[in-house]
């Protein structure tokens, strides 16, 4: 079968520093997608990691390990915009298993 | 603005009712997708399509049928539903099948009654 795991609600302060993690246990693995999705809106793509490190773009970095199968989304200089949902998704094959998310709260 | 669009945003239907879901991609995309997300559930791949075929059913009951009359138009027709059919249906786009990046439409928040 295939889980992938994460919180279901964090909360941070703005300004600060939150991270969101993500473990997984699947039949294969092609690579991991965060997704963010506001409050009615469609999720949109934040970062896809392949290979194992740190991959970083602007004030948004994704982290995996693909021994551990472990990745996390790590968000810095925390805005009130960045409150959402953010989606962990495994590649597999040809299609993308979700985990159920994690809502993020930021506040002032 | 999204290049996936979808419509209606929100419908109310009863169970013995018919609707379709319709979207459409702006992308210049070859495979489109329809997903289920219920509260507190992951996102559930319901069809994939490509290049017009259907190449994914994930064991979807008969009440949902897609079509996919171009690479540019998806719909999802609803018979007979249940209620446990509420949900927030998304519609999705990528360049091809597997690896590329998907693209959601804003979704169509369905209740059953």
């Amino acid at each position: 079968g295939q889980n992938i795991d994460q919180p279901t609600e964090m909360t941070a302060t703005e300004g600060a520093i939150v991270q969101i993690n993500c473990t997984y246990q699947t039949s294969g693995f092609n690579g991991l997608f965060w997704y963010q999705q506001h409050a009615g809106e469609a999720p949109t793509f934040l970062s896809y990691n392949v290979l194992d490190g740190l991959e970083e773009k602007g004030r948004f970095s994704s982290f995996l390990s693909r021994s551990k199968g472990y990745s996390y989304l790590l968000l810095k200089e925390l805005q009130m915009k960045d409150s959402a949902s953010y989606l962990c998704a495994v590649h597999i094959t040809d299609k993308l298993i979700f985990g159920t998310g994690t809502r993020l709260q930021v506040f002032p | 603005e999204t290049g996936v669009t979808q419509t209606p945003r929100h419908l109310v239907m009863g169970m013995t009712n018919k609707k379709s879901l319709k979207c459409e991609q702006h992308l210049g995309h070859n495979a489109m997708y329809w997903y289920k997300q219920s509260a507190k559930k992951p996102l559930e791949l319901m069809f994939v399509y490509s290049l017009e075929e259907r190449v994914e059913n994930n064991s979807v009951p008969s009440r949902f049928s897609p079509e996919c009359p171009n690479s540019s138009h998806l719909f999802l027709h609803l018979h007979t539903l249940q209620p446990e059919d509420s949900a927030l249906y998304l519609c999705a786009s990528s360049h091809g099948v597997g690896a590329e990046t998907q693209y959601f439409g804003p979704g169509t928040r369905l209740l059953v009654l």
